[in-house]
């Protein structure tokens, strides 16, 4: 199946800077999916992209998707305490439900206070 | 309510033994899952099942059964527990491609 990288592993922020994280692929992705887990917790879904160049932006948030559909990014501006957690982007292969959701490594944001 | 509950939470036993954990959703989702998430955070799928049908078998050893008795449950049972078992298994179910809701997670680990 497609794999997806994700860069950087950790990352720990002041309160207040911003954060991006990376997701790569050496192969064109359909789609590309970000989940949050807090700690101790479980992932929960953030966003969706499917059109090449595709930018979404929720709150303090933002969701990139490559021209040529093999990156994405997600940036956090002015990170917040609530923002700690990792950070997994997904790619979906195959076009049903019961489809293969395939995960990067994650990255984990610390953010002191 | 919660829409997918599994259970249960946290499980210690020791290398050897047979264990279940159990997952139920309402959510009305045809799709569900396990995956499994090790120490270092890495989530790796490990079923999916759509409508009790056992779609995706990632290489996973013959010790761990799941089994769907309706497309709202879809429970995991483990034979021969070792000490690699020992991680955070979720229950997952999906409608929508790409689009998964998790269970807390049921947190096992093996003596």
């Amino acid at each position: 199946g497609q794999q997806v990288m994700q860069i950087p592993q950790y990352q720990h922020v002041q309160e207040g800077e911003d954060f991006t994280t990376y997701c790569n692929s050496s192969t064109t992705l359909s789609n590309i999916q970000w989940y949050k887990q807090r700690p101790g917790g479980h992932p929960v879904f953030l966003i969706q992209l499917v059109k090449s160049g595709e930018v979404k932006k929720q709150k303090r948030l933002t969701f990139q998707f490559g021209e040529a559909k093999k990156n994405s990014s997600l940036h956090i501006t002015a990170t917040q305490t609530t923002d700690v957690g990792t950070y997994f982007c997904a790619h979906y292969a195959g076009g049903t439900s019961y489809g293969k959701l395939t995960f990067g490594q994650g990255t984990i944001l610390t953010v002191h206070p | 309510d919660t829409a997918v509950s599994q259970t249960p939470k946290y499980l210690v036993t020791q290398m050897g033994n047979d264990k279940s954990i159990k997952c139920e959703q309402n959510l009305g989702h045809d799709t569900m899952y396990w995956y499994k998430q090790d120490s270092k955070k890495f989530l790796k799928i490990m079923f999916s099942y759509n409508n009790k049908e056992l779609i995706i078998n990632e290489t996973v050893p013959n010790r761990f059964s799941p089994k769907s008795p309706d497309k709202a449950h879809l429970n995991l049972h483990i034979n021969s527990l070792e000490l690699g078992d020992s991680a955070v298994y979720f229950c997952a179910s999906s409608q929508t491609p790409g689009i998964i809701y998790f269970g807390e997670g049921s947190w096992l680990t093996v003596v």
